[in-house]
């Protein structure tokens, strides 16, 4: 079956611009989350929805990050006013729920902020 | 702030060498995992590891849970050119899988 998927792949956008990441978790999975990965780093979690409703946004850096899932199934990553800071490959992922269920990762979104 | 160290950042070995990979953290975590990412791709779940001293094998690499819970180690035997990539390993937070906690990474590059 298919996994998780992303678009775009790579996004490049000038600073204080708006942009929408996309992510399509696996079908039936009720768990999503997103992290943001910098160079040489390992990912951050940003978001975890469980359903429509986000159940914990503690990793979100501030007010420009939102996110959202409207019908529990695909989500997207808003960012407004974007800042070079921003720059970092976007990873979701998604499980079948809590409990300890593996989470499966995307391949990711490069965000470039010139 | 929960971190998790990993060592060595970068790792550049010849094929058939043995290595070791070290996750610490001054924190103690309900299970860690362990992730592999290739270029342009997610990270892909090795293993987990729940309770305090376990060991685990998966083919030619081994995970150890420390007893405290708070450490975790990988060791390859005969590193392959295959094993090439970026290890991670993750804490889980509480229970559930909700929010993990990821390490800096160790690149590994095994040459032919």
């Amino acid at each position: 079956g298919a996994g998780v998927s992303q678009t775009p792949s790579n996004k490049v956008t000038e600073k204080g611009k708006y942009v929408e990441l996309r992510c399509d978790p696996i079908s039936g999975h009720t768990a999503l989350y997103w992290y943001r990965q910098s160079l040489g780093q390992g990912p951050e979690f940003l978001i975890y929805f469980q359903g429509t409703g986000a159940a914990d946004d503690s990793g979100l850096p501030n007010d420009r990050f939102f996110a959202v899932r409207p019908e529990g199934s695909v989500s997207t990553l808003k960012i407004q006013r974007t800042e070079r800071g921003d720059s970092a490959v976007y990873l979701c992922a998604s499980s079948a729920g809590t409990g300890g269920n593996e989470q499966f990762f995307g391949p990711g979104t490069r965000l470039t902020v010139l | 702030t929960q971190l998790l160290e990993q060592s060595p950042q970068f790792l550049s070995i010849q094929e058939g060498e043995n290595l070791t990979v070290y996750c610490n953290s001054s924190s103690v975590f309900s299970s860690l995992q362990w992730y592999r990412q290739e270029p342009g791709e997610g990270p892909v779940l090795l293993v987990t590891v729940v309770t305090g001293g376990e060991v685990k094998k998966l083919k030619r690499l081994t995970f150890q849970f420390g007893d405290a819970r708070k450490d975790s180690s990988l060791h390859i035997t005969a590193a392959q050119p295959g094993d090439t990539g970026l290890y991670l390993c993750a804490g889980e937070t509480e229970t559930g899988f909700q929010k993990l906690v990821f390490g800096t990474g160790t690149r590994l590059l095994v040459s032919p």
